[in-house]
This record gives structure tokens, C-alpha cells and sequence, in this order.
């Protein structure tokens, strides 16, 4: 049973420029979560995907959107990139959007704005 | 909100030694609270939780008791291996799915 996946696994990006994220969630899992985590910082919640919709959004600017697909995976897009948007985006997974339920990470897509 | 505050690293740590990784919570109500391992070049794992005031989580040796009175949710582990070696969060919900983390403590054992 595949765990959930994440592509691509480094990203170099220049400032000003678009990226997406994919990510595939673990088998039976119908709710994607994205983090953002800076070096040496812990991860911090950008937002939930359930049902196709946005559920649930950190404090981050309408720069970071994303889409779910009808097989819940789903897209993190990041417009006009900062240099202080590199950093680690992991995406979780989980059944519902209820906290008591486990989340499973991926290993995370690393992305450099140079 | 709900927050956590974690005790800052790095620690390094004698194979066999015993750890304390100090955790310390605020929070509206009783949420689950949750110890999260990252190991280098990999994502999150749960390494353990707890549900309820006073109920202990553990797993692969570790522990870490939800203590109300104390607003506490140590992680402990009595013998550390090499493997331990790992970057430890505590994490808990701030609505949910929304999981608030710390900053995370680094943990190096050496043989």
C-alpha cells in the first residue's frame, strides 16, 4: 500500500515565477493537507482539501492556492514567487477533516527561489 | 489559540542515555495532543498521541503522559538508540484538521 506521494522531490525556481506541487494521498484517504515548513522551523498549515473544496486556510496570501481531483489527489500552486517561499512543502493526508484522525505525511517537495 | 511551546535544541545524548523532550500547551478545551518524528530527509511520522487528560501515548519505547494540571506533554524515552537520531515535534489541533506545531527539538545520540 502506497503511502502518500509527493512530486517533484526538489524544485529550483526563479523569483516572480509560478510552481505546482502534486500530491497523491494514501489509499482510502479523502482529505489533503498542506504545510509549509521553513528551515529549522516546524510545519505550519497553509490549508485542507475535502470534498474538491477548500475547507480550511492558514494565514497565508491568495498567492498559495490549490485544486483537489475527483480521486482526491491534489495541486499546491504558489504565483509570483519570493524568495521567502523556499522551503518544504509537505502534503498530509487523512480520513474527514475531524483532528482525532491520523495524518500521514509525504516526504515533501523541497523548493529553492533563487 | 491553541499553541504548543517546545523546549529548543539540539540535544545530544550518549547511546542508552534518557531523554526528556519538554512540551507545554495552550489550549481551548481538552484537544488531542500529538508527538510527530521526522527523520533526516523524510516527512512527518505520528510517533505517538494522546486523546484525553491523563492518558499516556507510547510507542517504540517512548512515552509522553497529557497532563491537565500541568498543561504538559513530555516525550520521555528511557534508553535512546543511534536510530533515534531525528527531529522531534509536538503538534496539537487548532481546528479541525489544522494542526499547530512547534518549533521542533533535534536529537542527536551518539554511540
Amino acid at each position: 500500500d502506497a503511502g502518500v506521494t509527493q512530486s517533484p522531490t526538489h524544485l529550483i525556481k526563479t523569483r516572480g515565477q509560478q510552481v505546482t506541487l502534486r500530491c497523491s494521498p494514501k489509499s482510502g484517504h479523502d482529505t489533503v493537507s498542506w504545510y509549509q515548513q521553513a528551515l529549522g522551523q516546524g510545519p505550519q498549515f497553509i490549508f485542507q482539501y475535502y470534498e474538491e473544496e477548500e475547507r480550511q486556510r492558514g494565514n497565508f496570501p491568495d498567492r498559495f492556492s490549490g485544486h483537489q481531483f475527483p480521486n482526491y489527489s491534489s495541486e499546491l500552486n504558489v504565483n509570483a514567487l519570493l524568495l521567502g517561499d523556499s522551503a518544504l512543502y509537505l502534503c498530509a493526508s487523512s480520513i474527514g477533516t475531524w483532528s482525532s484522525y491520523e495524518q500521514y505525511f509525504g516526504p515533501g517537495t523541497r523548493l529553492t527561489v533563487t | 489559540g491553541n499553541s504548543v511551546t517546545q523546549m529548543e535544541g539540539p540535544v545530544t545524548l550518549s547511546e542508552e542515555a534518557f531523554l526528556t523532550i519538554n512540551c507545554t500547551y495552550t489550549a481551548t478545551g481538552y484537544p488531542s495532543l500529538f508527538w510527530y518524528v521526522q527523520y533526516p530527509g523524510e516527512g512527518l511520522q505520528l510517533l505517538l498521541k494522546a486523546t484525553k487528560a491523563d492518558d499516556k501515548g507510547s510507542n517504540k519505547g517512548f512515552e509522553a503522559t497529557y497532563r491537565k494540571e500541568t498543561t504538559s506533554f513530555h516525550l520521555e524515552k528511557g534508553s535512546v538508540q543511534v536510530s533515534d537520531s531525528a527531529v522531534y515535534f509536538c503538534a496539537l489541533p487548532i481546528g479541525g484538521n489544522q494542526f499547530y506545531f512547534g518549533t521542533g527539538t533535534s536529537l542527536t545520540v551518539i554511540p
